[in-house]
């Protein structure tokens, strides 16, 4: 089945302890991204990548940091969480990430995160 | 920053009626898209337009590009109690590398 998945869906956490939040798709794609979604504001870009190694800046990327080394893997690090990063996280993924646009995104279920 | 912003904020129908959405962007773009997204679940892709289309239709939806009032609309015909979710736009402006952007979103209720 294809899919976006992402661990953990919950996690409580405390201040300036190191978190990773993980995303695997199996479909191949290209371009990944993370977002945070908060009441009233909407979804937010936090970093996107458009392929292996090739990663850049959303509009919130302070405070977090992401890596792509593999193709099907982006994870995005917290290294030291604060409580105005409680939020809900959304990894998706696209395969088209070209001058044409940004394709269809596949979103994983979330990881609500909490930290106190 | 937020490129789309959604009208109205929330909506609530009865079933069988039609619900419209409104999109509205800041800059050139290269594709605007709609998303559902039921309580906290992960986004739903519905239908993407692109910059040189005006209409597209899928199922109950039926979704306008105007560019020159940068603005879009999300029509559901029919609506069903299923439907109630929230609807989201999202847009890939030119010249920003294949970021895409959502707004705030729709909140829709469709009440039996």
């Amino acid at each position: 089945e294809a899919q976006v998945t992402q661990n953990p869906r919950y996690l409580i956490t405390v201040t300036g302890k190191k978190l990773t939040v993980t995303c695997s798709q199996n479909m191949n794609h290209e371009y990944m991204s993370w977002y945070r979604q908060d009441p009233g504001l909407g979804l937010r870009q936090i970093y996107y990548s458009m392929n292996v190694e090739v990663t850049d800046k959303g509009d919130v990327p302070e405070g977090y940091k992401v890596s792509r080394k593999e193709k099907r893997n982006f994870p995005l690090i917290l290294e030291s969480p604060s409580p105005n990063q409680t939020s809900l996280y959304f990894c998706a993924s696209s395969p088209t990430g070209l001058a044409g646009g940004v394709g269809e995104l596949f979103f994983g279920e979330g990881s609500r995160l909490t930290v106190l | 920053s937020q490129q789309g912003e959604e009208d109205p904020q929330a909506l609530s129908i009865q079933e069988g009626e039609n619900a419209t959405m409104n999109c509205s962007y800041k800059t050139s773009i290269n594709n605007l898209q709609w998303y559902r997204q039921n309580s906290g679940r992960g986004l739903v892709h519905l239908i993407l337009i692109r910059s040189n289309e005006r209409e597209k239709h899928s199922g109950r939806l039926r979704v306008t590009l105007d560019t020159s009032k940068k603005s879009s609309s999300l029509l559901i015909t029919a609506s069903r109690a299923a439907d109630t979710a929230s609807y989201f736009c999202a847009t890939d402006a030119i010249g920003t590398a294949s970021k895409l952007t959502f707004g705030t979103g729709t909140r829709l209720q469709v009440t039996l």
